[in-house]
């Protein structure tokens, strides 16, 4: 219930195309969803965030798209660049039985080939 | 600059033998919390403050000790230390806490420590 599933694991992609994390989530109560980036040795960091009254959120070239009937969430990175290299989590927040919850995919790791 | 200092950042010891992990933020955020990441199973979280004196467990709280005696300060007790507890460990704080409806609800995560129980 409290669950949040991300794929793929590991993800390669060329410089300029697209990259596409999907994540996927059960609990209703869930109500915000964060995308954060890590790059190694260093700790998460927020990168884009959607609330579920919207279907879909866009800062530069990071797009959030939300499907709230289907219970899912995508990250698309256009334009991937190099500098996208990094490990990406998607995660979900919510008051859970009483408690505030932010619960994290198990990440994944892409890599932009020059 | 504002950020969350954690210490040590890479530390090897011996099953049983008591450690603390230090935890500090400059934001004057109220809710803190402590995560440990392994590989496929992403952050999990071991113990979370809304403050001073206000603690509580998250997902995976066995063997972890926390407390909160002043608002910048969260640290991570692990009392007896088991090969099991070996992983990457992040302090995290925010102003407010996560899922409440208004904007700001953003985490800033320390550097990280890197525990190996042998």
């Amino acid at each position: 219930q409290q669950q949040v599933k991300q794929s793929p694991q590991s993800l390669i992609v060329q410089k300029g195309g697209i990259s596409i994390i999907n994540c996927a989530y059960e609990n209703t109560a869930f109500d915000y969803f964060p995308w954060y980036q890590q790059f190694p040795g260093k700790g998460p960091a927020l990168l884009i965030a959607i609330r579920p009254d919207v279907s879909e959120k866009k800062e530069g070239r990071f797009t959030i798209s939300f499907n709230k009937s289907a219970k899912q969430f995508s990250l698309h990175i256009m334009d991937s660049q190099p500098g996208d290299s990094a490990t990406y989590f998607c995660a979900a927040s919510g008051v859970i039985q009483g408690a505030q919850k932010l619960v994290f995919g198990q990440g994944t790791r892409l890599t932009i080939n020059p | 600059e504002a950020q969350v200092t954690q210490n040590p950042r890479y530390l090897i010891t011996v099953t049983g033998k008591k450690l603390t992990v230090t935890c500090s933020q400059n934001m004057n955020h109220e809710y803190m919390s402590w995560y440990r990441q392994d590989p496929g199973l992403g952050l999990r979280q071991i113990y979370y403050s809304m403050n001073v004196e206000v603690t509580d467990k998250g997902d995976v709280p066995e063997g972890y000790k926390v407390s909160r005696k002043e608002k910048r300060n969260f640290p991570l007790i692990l009392e007896s230390p088991s090969p099991n507890q070996t992983s990457l460990y992040f302090c995290a704080s925010s102003l407010y806490p996560w899922g409440r409806r208004i904007m700001n609800t953003e985490a800033f995560f320390g550097q990280g420590t890197r525990l190996t129980v042998v």
